[in-house]
């Protein structure tokens, strides 16, 4: 089945600093989601690209849609310790049910 | 705003004993998911229902795992016998439909510990 592969694993930032993770997969995909999981929470979307070379922005957040179509990109800017938490990239399967597949997660931690 | 619903948000039980979870969609959302998440993970699909019908359950182990929409509103997820590796956090999530199925609103999941 699709594979999506995130990285990095983790991170370790000072508050303030810029973020970059990516996410690849062996398949093109037509759409890239972004979602963030607090610890004990469930993933909420972040963004939702639907274009290749799409760039869509919330807030401080950038994201990006690959120009092959197999990759995508989310940038924060100015992190802050809000930020914390694991960020997940999705991408629906090619079949008709449309399911998200997701990747393994990148884990953020923002030290003060 | 309007939010998914599950319950319980813990559990904890021992092993070969039934467990079961519930989870109420946005209103008017048609679609509906189960996933299961494993500590390090994402999150992977375990059941997809359309109203009240059952459209994937192809990594639901049937051996142990049900799932039912009778009314296509809420739904319910069981395991019975549970096992030490079903030790996870179960999310529920719905869409409108499958086809903006992408666009998944997730609840705050019920975290499992089988002991």
């Amino acid at each position: 089945g699709q594979q999506l592969n995130q990285s990095p694993q983790s991170m370790f930032i000072q508050e303030g600093e810029d973020v970059s993770m990516n996410c690849t997969s062996s398949s093109i995909f037509n759409t890239w989601l972004w979602y963030k999981q607090d610890p004990g929470e469930g993933p909420v979307l972040l963004i939702a690209l639907y274009k290749a070379g799409e760039l869509t922005s919330n807030g401080r957040l950038t994201a990006q849609f690959g120009i092959t179509r197999k990759d995508s990109f989310l940038n924060i800017s100015a992190s802050i310790p809000s930020d914390v938490g694991i960020y997940f990239c999705a991408g629906p399967s090619s079949g008709s049910a449309r399911q998200l597949t997701f990747g393994s997660g990148t884990q953020l931690t923002v030290l003060p | 705003e309007a939010e998914v619903a599950q319950s319980p948000r813990y559990k904890i039980t021992e092993k070969s004993q039934a467990v079961a979870f519930w989870c109420d969609p946005i209103s008017g959302h048609a679609t509906l998911y189960w996933y299961r998440q494993i500590l390090g993970q994402g999150p992977e699909l375990l059941v997809q229902f359309q109203d009240e019908s059952v459209v994937d359950d192809s990594q639901l182990p049937k051996d142990r795992f049900s799932a039912e929409r009778l009314k296509g509103v809420d739904s319910t997820l069981k395991i019975q016998p549970a096992e030490l590796g079903d030790s996870a956090m179960y999310l529920c999530a719905s869409s409108i439909g499958p086809t903006r199925g992408e666009k998944l609103f997730f609840g705050s999941g019920t975290q499992l510990s089988v002991l």
